[in-house]
């Protein structure tokens, strides 16, 4: 299955200041999901976004899929502490039907 | 919505023993399960797909014999690790794909120490 890029790596931000972080493919992909993965803890689905060009809101978040369905983003407006966490993007394009998880970015926010 | 039980959440063992690790999805059928590891600071890499009443599918580099997986029943999978060193220690974790736009629910993980 194709690899996503993710980036940053990192992302270190006081509290109030917005977020976000981006994922990229080199080939169109079918769809793009979103989890969140607090420290310790697991994977917790977002969202998913299939078509193109779409934006899909969740309260302070802000999930895009690019028009060319190569590249998301999701941003965070004004990051509050328990917005902390390890941001994965994934696509559902493994041989075997699993997600195929980008390197996921790490969000700290210092209050 | 969609559970996944993941049992247990953490546990240590010695070198040279066996662990099993169970998932269970509680309110559907999961035919698949993924197992997931995760080093730390690291993302979710595949260990293999097990499939309800037949053999697994392991990704390359998984040592099937170390990494026991049984998918008896539409709501059990498990994972045994044997005879365990301290290099399989990590974070182990179960998904199922739940359908529609519920995307994939993951069990809530087993922290493996091997000492």
């Amino acid at each position: 299955g194709q690899q996503v890029m993710q980036i940053p790596q990192y992302q270190h931000v006081q509290e109030g200041e917005d977020f976000t972080t981006y994922c990229n493919s080199s080939t169109t992909l079918s769809n793009i999901q979103w989890y969140k993965q607090r420290p310790g803890g697991h994977p917790v689905f977002l969202i998913q976004l299939v078509k193109s060009g779409e934006v899909k809101k969740q309260k302070r978040l802000t999930f895009q899929f690019g028009e060319a369905k190569k590249n998301s983003s999701l941003h965070i407006t004004a990051t509050q502490t328990t917005d902390v966490g390890t941001y994965f993007c994934g696509h559902y394009g493994g041989s075997q039907g699993n997600l195929i998880f980008g390197k996921g970015t790490k969000l700290s926010v210092k209050p | 919505g969609a559970v996944v039980s993941q049992h247990p959440s953490w546990v240590i063992c010695k070198s040279g023993t066996s662990v099993k690790i169970e998932c269970r999805s509680l309110d559907f059928q999961a035919t698949t399960m993924f197992w997931y590891r995760q080093f730390p600071k690291q993302s979710l890499m595949l260990m293999a797909t097990s499939n309800e009443g037949s053999k697994a599918t392991y990704e390359q580099g998984v040592e099937k014999d170390k990494f026991l997986i049984n998918h008896a029943s539409l709501t059990l999978s498990t994972l045994t690790v044997t005879s365990a060193h301290p290099e399989d220690s990590s974070f182990y974790i179960c998904s199922a794909r739940t359908g529609g736009i519920g995307g994939y629910t993951f069990g809530s993980g087993t922290r493996l120490t091997v000492v």
